[in-house]
């Protein structure tokens, strides 16, 4: 069973509106948790990490919460673009090079 | 900075033939390097660990013969497909960690399409 589960599995949205994906995680111990945004035939580009302590981080109109009580992270897309249509990657770090892929979000986003 | 290159982009090649895919860090040193593929519409699987200059290790189920991973220096390292098979067809990625950083910084290459006829 995946440590990492992330809803929705795919979504669609009108250009504008805003979203948000969720990741949930079992992964034991915990490092931190990177938000992880992918174009079709290209390799994932970092968006947000943030540590045992962090409950929010954002990046300009990306803004990732977690909970590391409830083992829950959340990643808010404000006022989608068409650019932001890509698979959206929750990856959590047990240890320094032991990383848990979610299986990814893939978020469209239409005119 | 903290840029990775992957060349070739893609490639087709046919069954039985090896195919070797180069993973640069452009501007920094790694010491370790990560080999991924991934499969449509899945996630990222880890298939190696490469540490410079030492053998790599690699995840359950990752043949080590058929995937061989060569890390000579701390900008480079290499994963070569042996006797390929139209299964191999994948996407295959590398990352890179930043020598001297906190081991959280992992860069990922742009991805290497490769399609075995």
């Amino acid at each position: 069973k995946n440590q990492v589960e992330q809803s929705p599995q795919s979504l669609i949205i009108l250009e504008g509106k805003n979203c948000t994906l969720q990741c949930n995680y079992t992964v034991s111990p915990f490092s931190n948790l990177r938000w992880y945004k992918q174009d079709t035939g290209r390799g994932p580009v970092s968006l947000t990490i943030m540590t045992f302590s962090e409950n929010t981080k954002s990046n300009g109109r990306y803004t990732a919460t977690l909970d590391a009580d409830t083992k829950q992270s959340s990643l808010h897309i404000t006022a989608s673009q068409l650019s932001d249509s890509a698979s959206y990657i929750c990856v959590v770090s047990a240890t320094k090079d032991d990383m848990r892929f979610g299986a990814g979000t893939r978020l469209t986003v239409k005119p | 900075g903290a840029v990775v290159s992957q060349h070739p982009s893609w490639v087709i090649c046919k069954s039985g033939t090896s195919v070797k895919i180069e993973c640069r860090s452009l501007d920094f040193q790694a010491t370790t390097m990560f080999w991924y593929r991934q499969f449509p519409k899945q996630s990222l699987m880890l298939m190696a660990t490469s540490n410079e200059g030492s053998k790599a290790t690699y995840e359950q189920g990752v043949e080590k013969d058929k995937f061989l991973i060569n890390h000579a220096s701390l900008t480079l390292s290499t994963l070569t497909v042996t006797s390929a098979h139209p299964e191999d067809s994948s996407f295959y990625i590398c990352s890179a960690a930043r020598a001297g950083g906190s081991g959280d910084e992992q860069y990922f290459g742009p991805g290497t399409r490769l399609t075995v006829t």
